[in-house]
């Protein structure tokens, strides 16, 4: 199986904009979701199909998905920001789940 | 409010086995497609299997296909991961989570800790 590639560590000062790429072979032609995960907790879903929000994420969280490229941005950047990031496509041609290789998003 | 409760991880012998089961509660279990992803410690998350709402579509990860069976008991709000010839790489903890248009997990259990060791 494969993963989609994500940088492993974005570092940001507060204050500031991050932005995670998640990269795959024409992503732009399926939804991508994105979850944070804190340490010992499980996934949040913080963006879906690709630049929407659930209720109760900070409008400080965005997305957008193009070409070979998804990203997450997220402004302003809070130290409660910090946490690891996923991104997640459904594979049609293969009917899985695939995931992103994680990003570790730590604020300075 | 949605809530998903993981239970049976522990400890098993490698080739041991274990079922987990995941009771759902605060909405319509049955018309949800439900699936099962891992985190291995340290690692990153990886999907395992995936149910829908009928049990008439099954999908597995290449690496527990023919290893591990998902399965559902909608009159009791329960998912069942039943894992046979365990192995080391299937230590993680395991997350039950929802899924909703356009596939996707909205809502994910805790988690329950699956270690296999000797």
């Amino acid at each position: 199986s494969y993963v989609l590639t994500q940088p492993p560590s974005v570092s940001v000062a507060p204050g500031q904009t991050a932005t995670i790429t998640c990269g795959d072979n024409n992503i732009g032609s399926k939804s991508v979701h994105w979850y944070q995960q804190k340490p010992g907790q499980a996934p949040v879903l913080v963006v879906y199909d690709d630049t929407d929000r659930p209720s109760g994420i900070p409008e400080r969280f965005s997305g957008s998905n193009s070409g070979n490229t998804a990203t997450l941005t997220i402004s302003r950047v809070e130290a409660g920001d910090e946490a690891d990031y996923y991104c997640l496509v459904w594979d049609t041609t293969i009917d899985h789940y695939v995931f992103g290789t994680g990003t570790k998003v730590t604020v300075l | 409010e949605v809530q998903m409760l993981e239970s049976g991880g522990g400890l098993v012998k490698p080739g041991g086995s274990l079922r987990l089961s995941c009771a759902a509660s605060g909405f319509p279990f049955t018309n949800y497609n439900m699936n099962w992803v891992r985190q291995a410690p340290g690692k990153g998350l990886e999907w395992v299997s995936c149910i829908s709402r009928s049990s008439d579509f099954i999908y597995y990860a290449d690496s527990v296909k023919g290893r591990f069976t998902i399965s559902r008991d909608n009159a009791r709000n329960l998912l069942y991961l039943q894992m046979n010839s365990l192995r080391a790489d299937d230590m993680a903890v395991y997350y039950c989570a929802r899924e909703v248009q356009p596939n996707h997990l909205d809502y994910w259990g805790q988690g329950t800790l699956l270690t296999v060791s000797s």
